[in-house]
């Protein structure tokens, strides 16, 4: 199975910061990789496939990048409601995986 | 608009079964593949199972292979994840979750369905 790592477990970032959350799987998955939103007591939110579009609905502060093992989703400007677990999940290859997940906290 | 209701979570003793419902509406439900995942509390999300729109193809995690039966009935809209054989580490919240353009990543979720496995 594809083993997704997501680093840093936790960050802590000011409003108005820039938050880049990493994932690294552990053998190639092409572009197919998803990032999620999840806030406490809600079921998760798409934010990106493909590695790099944009889910509809999504502001354009949240982008995605990478391919292969290497993948990166930046939130340009942090806002309130940004501040939330954020995963990403790898639909490659059976069976399909996701990161342990990245919890972005209020400095 | 695209709603996913599940339904059937419960209190469940060890070795017993449960049979989980997901009611779909607001999007062609047949042309769309499903899956089920699951989060245990306070740790992270973990897929489950999945099924085509068809219902011809079905996969399933480790973890539960053997046990969880993953169906479907296109002309009720309907996903179904039969369990059997529970066990405490089954004990979750299941989240019923709808794939994109055919493919396994998830743009809808419902809101979940407790099964807690416990004597």
């Amino acid at each position: 199975e594809i083993v997704m790592t997501q680093s840093p477990a936790t960050l802590s970032v000011s409003p108005g910061e820039r938050a880049t959350l990493s994932c690294r799987a552990s053998q190639s998955v092409s572009s197919n990789l998803a990032w999620y939103q999840q806030k406490p007591g809600q079921a998760p939110r798409l934010l990106i496939y493909g590695a790099s579009t944009r889910a509809t609905g999504i502001p354009a502060r949240f982008s995605g990048s990478g391919s292969g093992t290497e993948f990166t989703l930046t939130i340009s400007s942090l806002q309130s409601e940004d501040f939330a677990l954020y995963y990403c999940q790898q639909y490659n290859t059976w069976p399909l995986t996701f990161g342990g997940g990245t919890k972005v906290e209020i400095k | 608009e695209v709603q996913l209701l599940e339904s059937g979570g419960a209190l469940v003793q060890p070795g017993g079964s449960l049979r989980l419902s997901c009611a779909a509406s607001g999007f062609t439900f047949s042309s769309c593949a499903m899956s089920w995942v699951r989060q245990a509390p306070g740790k992270g999300l973990e897929w489950v199972s999945a099924i085509s729109g068809s219902g011809g193809s079905t996969s399933y995690a480790d973890s539960v292979k053997g046990r969880f039966t993953i169906s479907r009935d296109n002309s009720k809209n309907t996903l179904y994840l039969q369990m059997n054989s529970l066990r405490a580490g089954d004990s979750a919240v299941y989240y019923c979750a709808k794939g994109l353009y055919g493919d396994y990543f998830f743009d809808y979720w419902g809101q979940g369905a407790l099964v807690t496995v416990s004597s």
